[in-house]
């Protein structure tokens, strides 16, 4: 079974601009959730989708936002870049939405925002 | 509020040497715990999770941890370290009633040959 994939790897913008990230999960799990990593604030969690909806969000700004779609893939958008954004943004799937759901992680998309 | 702790940023160890990386919790309530590794340029990989079955915990690549309620904790051990083990460690613990993750600051783990 493919892990979880996503897209682009690697990523340079300018500040002002926006990005798009992309995810696709292990088949035939619901659940999508989003971590942002940096050497500073270590993970943080973004926000979680299940079944085309949002369930939770971390305590980032609205520029921070998120889709799922009906096949479970899911993308997240970053508006008017700040030098602060760059960072790993890690999407993880799993099966379900229980609290001990194993979550699968991605690679992760390495954003740098010059 | 659920919350981890992780003692010590870095661990250096030797060849074939106990690992014991450190994690406290948090929480009002029970927890799901859990254990991640990360090598350099990868995405997060589960060692092992604690859903209140059994206290000590068996994971993959000859990882433990022990859930001890009265300490708080949720060490993570292997008896004796590869040069593969190398990689930085996060414990993590899920919000109630959800299952995204609040992690630890991390461990950076150096095995020395």
């Amino acid at each position: 079974k493919a892990g979880v994939t996503q897209t682009p790897r690697y990523l340079i913008k300018t500040r002002g601009q926006q990005v798009t990230l992309s995810c696709s999960p292990i088949s035939g799990h619901r659940s999508v959730s989003w971590y942002q990593q940096t050497p500073g604030q270590g993970l943080q969690f973004l926000f979680e989708y299940f079944s085309e909806t949002q369930r939770n969000k971390g305590n980032f700004p609205g520029r921070f936002s998120g889709r799922q779609f009906s096949n479970s893939r899911s993308e997240m958008n970053v508006s008017t870049l700040e030098l602060g954004d760059s960072a790993l943004y890690l999407c993880a799937s799993s099966l379900d939405q229980r609290q001990f759901d194993e979550q699968f992680f991605g690679p992760g998309t390495r954003l740098t925002v010059l | 509020a659920q919350s981890v702790t992780q003692l010590g940023s870095h661990v250096s160890v030797s060849e074939g040497a106990l690992v014991l990386l450190r994690c406290n919790y948090s929480s009002s309530v029970p927890p799901y715990l859990f254990w991640y590794v990360q090598y350099p340029n990868q995405g997060l990989q589960l060692l092992l999770k604690y859903t209140s079955a059994a206290t000590l915990v068996k994971g993959i690549n000859g990882f433990e941890a022990e859930f001890k309620k009265s300490e708080t904790s949720f060490h993570l051990t292997k008896p004796s370290a590869h040069m593969s083990d190398a990689a930085e460690y996060f414990c993590a613990v899920s919000r109630t009633g959800a299952n995204n993750l609040f992690f630890g600051t991390g461990t950076r783990l150096t095995v020395i040959p």
